[in-house]
């Protein structure tokens, strides 16, 4: 079955890009029917969907970070990525991967990662 | 923008019955999921499109939307279903995805 594992650093100074990749198993990142998407979750708080990417590279961010934000894949490795420029404090959460369809925009996340925290903090 | 408002929390005794709503303009004309999130876990689709059950999710869990609410019941509660509840949509006039603040269900 479809698994999704992040991957990254977990601590990032602030002023400095945050990076992760999400590596997708048990399954093809290149099929037509998915998004790929990344949802954070700062300590004791609620998600927040950050963007999502098609395999051909196609994006579409959260406008609430879309000036520090890139998203890209690499279908050789099946995997894609996250980075986000100019991080501070409020940027610390728990950051996932997860699966959402490309044809059914109501469609929900699913599955998910397990999740990884990254902490700003010099 | 769009806002999904949920109660911070629920408080219910093992065997009851748990809803948990969440409210929004004419959400009824959305499909709302619900998530389910324990502690130091990633969340799950516990409800999808309004009603739907995922295969593994028991029927005691269960979705209705209508007009400005959307309610997750939970039937029958037991200890294993104490976690944070989370609804979401998406709204097509931004193209967001959109979460609630989320509900603690607790098991007294």
């Amino acid at each position: 079955h479809l698994q999704l594992q992040e991957s990254g650093p977990g601590l990032v100074k602030p002023s400095e890009t945050l990076s992760l990749t999400c590596t997708v198993s048990g399954g093809s990142i290149s099929s037509s029917s998915y998004y790929w998407g990344w949802v954070r979750q700062p300590p004791g708080r609620g998600l927040e969907w950050i963007g999502s990417i098609y395999y051909s590279g196609s994006t579409y961010y959260n406008p609430s970070l879309k000036s520090r934000l890139t998203i890209s894949v690499d279908t050789s490795k099946n995997q894609f990525s996250l980075k986000l420029s100019s991080v501070t404090a409020a940027d610390t959460a728990v950051y996932y991967c997860a699966r959402h369809s490309y044809y059914d925009s109501d469609a929900p996340f699913d599955p998910w990662g397990q999740g990884t925290l990254v902490t700003v903090s010099s | 923008s769009y806002v999904l408002t949920q109660p911070p929390s629920v408080s219910v005794a093992p065997g009851q019955t748990a809803r948990i709503t969440c409210g929004g303009n004419n959400i009824g004309s959305k499909s709302v999921h619900w998530y389910q999130q324990k502690p130091g876990q990633a969340p799950v689709v516990v409800v999808y499109d309004d009603s739907d059950r995922p295969s593994g999710i028991p029927e005691r869990f269960s979705g209705s939307n209508s007009g400005n609410t959307a309610t997750l019941t939970i039937s029958r509660v037991e200890a294993g279903d104490e976690a944070d509840y989370y609804c979401q949509v998406w709204d097509s006039s931004s193209d967001l995805r959109l979460f609630g603040g989320g509900t603690k269900l607790t098991v007294l």
